[in-house]
């Protein structure tokens, strides 16, 4: 079965430090990888996408970038964090087949002092 | 703008009764509908689809009703338990946009034994 691991569960950091968020899936290949955030009393917000390695697509402009160095390897980043990028960060994996759900990892807080 | 909407935000419900969520969409791509279910500090779990040519699905004690001409759809939960006291996401998503989901912001379910 798929399993999908997101670390850390928890993040507290100070403004202007670089970040790193990892993500990695188990039991499948080539899956669409995804980053959201959701913010305190939102709904889940798509940051970035990725059909292959490589292949990245960013949804929403900010201070944030992702990369895909393996398959099943998806990472958030920023070099310099803001307090606006404070957070519940979720990874997530699916497939290219229509109507499949996406799987969603346990998320990551993140707290920007 | 946002093409998901939950307008309510919170929701209470004897434990045994019926829970409704309702969500309302505006984008007429949309060609698959889900329902997630989301407890604190974790990832969001998938709990029932629909696609746009149908206008009902079951599965247990959820049931997912789609009015396309009213782009509404709705969850019902029947009967009601306490477990059943999470936040509950409506997405969408169309085949031609990558499959990607759009999340609305969210309902808040109490169910009170």
């Amino acid at each position: 079965s798929q399993t999908i691991h997101q670390w850390p569960a928890t993040l507290v950091q100070p403004v202007g430090s670089p970040l790193s968020l990892e993500c990695t899936v188990e039991g499948t290949s080539n899956p669409n990888l995804y980053w959201y955030r959701q913010a305190a009393g939102r709904g889940l917000q798509l940051l970035f996408y990725s059909v292959g390695i490589g292949q990245i697509s960013s949804e929403v402009p900010q201070n944030l970038s992702a990369s895909r160095p393996q398959d099943r390897q998806f990472i958030l980043s920023s070099k310099k964090l803001l307090l606006s990028d404070s957070g519940f960060y979720l990874c997530a994996w699916g497939t290219n087949r229509v109507g499949q759900p996406q799987h969603f990892g346990d998320g990551t807080r993140l707290s920007i002092l | 703008d946002q093409q998901v909407k939950q307008n309510s935000p919170s929701l209470s419900v004897q434990e045994g009764r019926i829970s409704i969520l309702n969500c309302d969409y505006t984008n007429s791509m949309f060609d698959y509908f889900l329902w997630y279910k989301k407890y604190p500090a974790e990832g969001p779990t998938f709990l029932i689809s629909i696609s746009s040519i149908k206008d009902k699905n079951e599965d247990g004690r959820f049931t997912v009703f789609l009015n396309k001409s009213a782009k509404h759809l709705s969850l019902h939960i029947v009967p009601s338990q306490p477990g059943d006291s999470a936040v509950y996401f409506c997405a969408a998503s169309a085949q031609a946009a990558g499959n990607k989901l759009t999340f609305g912001g969210g309902t808040r379910v109490l169910v009170k034994p």
